[in-house]
């Protein structure tokens, strides 16, 4: 198992540009979810996902959305980037009984100039 | 309402004494606690989890917790500190949902 995958692993974007980071899983898992991690902030939970086709949002959602189309798949898509949204992203999923034992993928480390 | 408090958010050792990372915890509901590493330029890790069984936990690489319900506390330790334990712990509560702690960064020293 591969599982829980990001790309890319790195990224700089300009003021206004959108991009969409990638998160997948092999693990079939039911629940997946993003999170950006700020220093001396811990892991603020962005979207969340309890299944295909179902989507929530999380404490910080504003100037992110996502989709859930398979099982596997979980994009975050960042629509006009901002220098507040420089952060390491991480993608992770759980089985839906068990939310708290959470698979973490490697992250992504963007910067917005 | 849940909170979690990381007490230290710096903690230095040297290699083979003893690791204490301290957590306190606050919520209205009887929480499920964890601690998770994350190691540098990785992601996180469950370390290991509280889910009201034994409240001494036992979790990989020889690190364990109690549950203290009278201090409101979930306390990592572990006996003998190896240079492979250097990374950024979290400490973690579930009730309504999960809530990270600010991350205590342990640095181990020869």
């Amino acid at each position: 198992n591969a599982g829980v995958t990001q790309t890319p692993k790195f990224q700089v974007l300009k003021t206004g540009q959108s991009m969409t980071l990638q998160c997948a899983q092999d693990m079939n898992h039911e629940y997946m979810s993003w999170y950006r991690q700020d220093p001396g902030m811990g892991l603020r939970l962005i979207h969340y996902s309890v299944g295909a086709g179902i989507t929530d949002q999380g404490e910080v959602p504003n100037g992110y959305n996502v989709s859930r189309s398979t099982t596997e798949d979980f994009p975050l898509r960042l629509l006009s980037a901002a220098p507040s949204q420089t952060s390491v992203y991480f993608c992770a999923s759980s089985y839906g009984g068990q939310i708290y034992e959470q698979y973490f993928g490697p992250g992504t480390r963007l910067t917005v100039t | 309402a849940q909170s979690v408090t990381q007490l230290d958010s710096h903690v230095s050792v040297s290699e083979g004494t003893p690791v204490l990372l301290r957590c306190n915890y606050s919520s209205s509901y009887s929480p499920s606690l964890f601690w998770y590493v994350q190691h540098p330029n990785k992601g996180l890790q469950l370390l290991l989890k509280y889910t009201s069984a034994a409240t001494l936990v036992k979790g990989i690489n020889g690190f364990e917790a109690e549950f203290k319900k009278s201090e409101t506390s979930f306390h990592l330790t572990k006996p003998s500190a190896h240079m492979s334990d250097a990374a950024e712990y979290f400490c973690v509560v579930h009730a309504s949902k999960l809530t990270f702690g600010t991350g205590t960064r342990l640095q181990v020293t020869l």
